[in-house]
């Protein structure tokens, strides 16, 4: 059974500081991990999707990394804003019980405040 | 614009009922997920479906129901047997196999 950890469960920075979220797992037989925000009382947004081969993924001031061997990935956010001030949510995903199944694990979120 | 839509986004249920939940979908997915989340808990998979008329059950099924008629549509009935339905209901789509799952905007399910 696959379990995800992240750490810190809860972040309060100030503008413009860069900061790293962590996330861990615990059965590396994975084929990606993504990485969603979800601000409170919406869905989720996929902001990041980093493939099992790949080490890390760059999306504009985001950075996520990937060492499937170690069961982690870190997510950094460069000079953070306080439009960041999100829950975020990483997610492996592995195969599941029928034939080409493939299911995503959550974690319960890192909360971030970025104060201005 | 390409998306997931939910309805309703809030729903209020009497005990005994059974409610539905909507997902449509015009992303030309062929695979749909339906999530449970909980106050602070990590989403749970319900349901899921890869294929038209064809759905597997996730890790927390009993007392949900599901159909999948239409490529675009993947509705979630939560019956009376679900013992706790109060919660955050959030449907997915995704091309099937190892790709990105995208997420709609969710429903909240109150039970008075």
């Amino acid at each position: 059974k696959q379990e995800v950890t992240q750490i810190p469960a809860a972040l309060s920075v100030p503008e413009g500081e860069n900061l790293v979220l962590n996330c861990s797992f615990t059965d590396s037989a994975i084929y990606n991990l993504q990485w969603f925000r979800q601000d409170p009382g919406k869905g989720l947004t996929s902001l990041l999707l980093i493939q099992s081969s790949q080490r890390e993924q760059t999306s504009g001031r985001l950075n996520a990394s990937l060492d499937k061997s170690s069961g982690r990935s870190t997510l950094y956010i460069a000079a953070s804003q306080p439009g960041d001030s999100a829950t975020y949510l990483c997610a492996p995903l592995r195969a599941y019980s029928g034939a080409g199944s493939y299911q995503l694990t959550f974690g319960k979120g890192t909360k971030l405040s970025v104060i201005p | 614009d390409g998306g997931i839509t939910q309805s309703p986004k809030y729903l209020f249920r009497k005990e005994g009922q059974n409610v539905t939940l909507s997902c449509e979908q015009n992303l030309n997915h062929d695979a749909m997920y339906w999530y449970r989340q909980d106050p602070g808990q990590g989403l749970r998979l319900i349901y899921y479906s890869q294929i038209v008329n064809d759905f597997q059950k996730g890790d927390i099924a009993e007392g949900y129901s599901v159909s999948r008629e239409k490529k675009e549509s993947f509705p979630l009935t939560v019956t009376s047997a679900q013992k706790n339905p109060t919660a955050f209901y959030l449907c997915a789509s995704s091309i099937v196999g190892v790709n990105e799952q995208f997420f709609g905007p969710g429903t909240r399910l109150t039970v008075l």
